[in-house]
């Protein structure tokens, strides 16, 4: 059974740091490309970032490059989301999720999600 | 650039069916997409993912009420028999070259 457990989401004030972890279990974890997905309170999905199995390839939204930083240990089959220079609009439940390929980025499980709140 | 449009809201009724839409804008009728669902106060669910000639491959767990059907740069996600717990905003996804991921507004659907 795929499981995505997320955890390191908090309280945090703008412009500081957080981490996110995402632990993957129930799959070969290096043979699928994986993402962090976040939705601010009562909007719709936004993509954040993603990686391929790999970890060779990252990509980011606009609304994120330069700030955020996706990796993963292949050896520990986990996900992170190293979030710099925090802003408010940042305050989300983030999700990780699982892709269909080594490089597919279309998501057939999600994680329950970890909730980010940015403010003074 | 990839984007993905859904009607806001939609509502059938109690044992009907329902079709929701997806369309993807110009010059990207040929891509597939994913379907998610996303129940009140609950995490998304990933449903199937669908092509554009219309073979689509469904999640674990996902009951037959759900289909999938594709034409031109529609992409539909069919609910029969409609359930209490149907009742959940859908989401369609797509990503391009490049790589972005994209996602539609959803569609909030209710069960009258």
């Amino acid at each position: 059974e795929v499981q995505l457990l997320e955890s390191g989401g908090g309280l945090v004030q703008p412009g500081g740091s957080l981490r996110l972890s995402c632990a993957a279990s129930g799959f070969i974890f290096s043979s699928y490309a994986m993402s962090w997905v976040r939705q601010a309170p009562g909007k719709g999905l936004e993509w954040v970032s993603s990686i391929s199995g790999t970890g060779g390839s990252t990509y980011y939204a606009d609304s994120v490059r330069g700030r955020f930083t996706i990796s993963r240990d292949n050896s520990r089959n986990t996900l992170y989301l190293q979030m710099n220079s925090l802003r408010v609009e940042d305050t989300a439940l983030y999700y990780c999720t699982k892709g269909t390929a080594v490089s597919a980025y279309y998501f057939d499980f999600w994680g329950q999600g970890t909730l980010v709140t940015v403010s003074s | 650039q990839l984007v993905l449009t859904q009607s806001p809201s939609a509502s059938a009724s109690l044992g009907a069916s329902v079709k929701l839409t997806c369309t993807l804008s110009s010059g990207h009728r040929g891509y597939a997409i994913a379907w998610h669902q996303q129940q009140p106060e609950k995490g998304p669910r990933y449903l199937m993912k669908l092509n554009s000639d219309g073979s689509h491959s469904k999640g674990d767990g996902i009951p037959d009420r759900f289909s999938g059907s594709s034409s031109g740069a529609e992409r539909y996600l069919t609910i029969s028999s409609l359930q209490p717990e149907d009742e959940a905003d859908y989401y369609c996804q797509s990503w391009a070259t490049g790589i972005y991921v994209t996602f539609g507004g959803g569609t909030k659907l209710t069960v009258l």
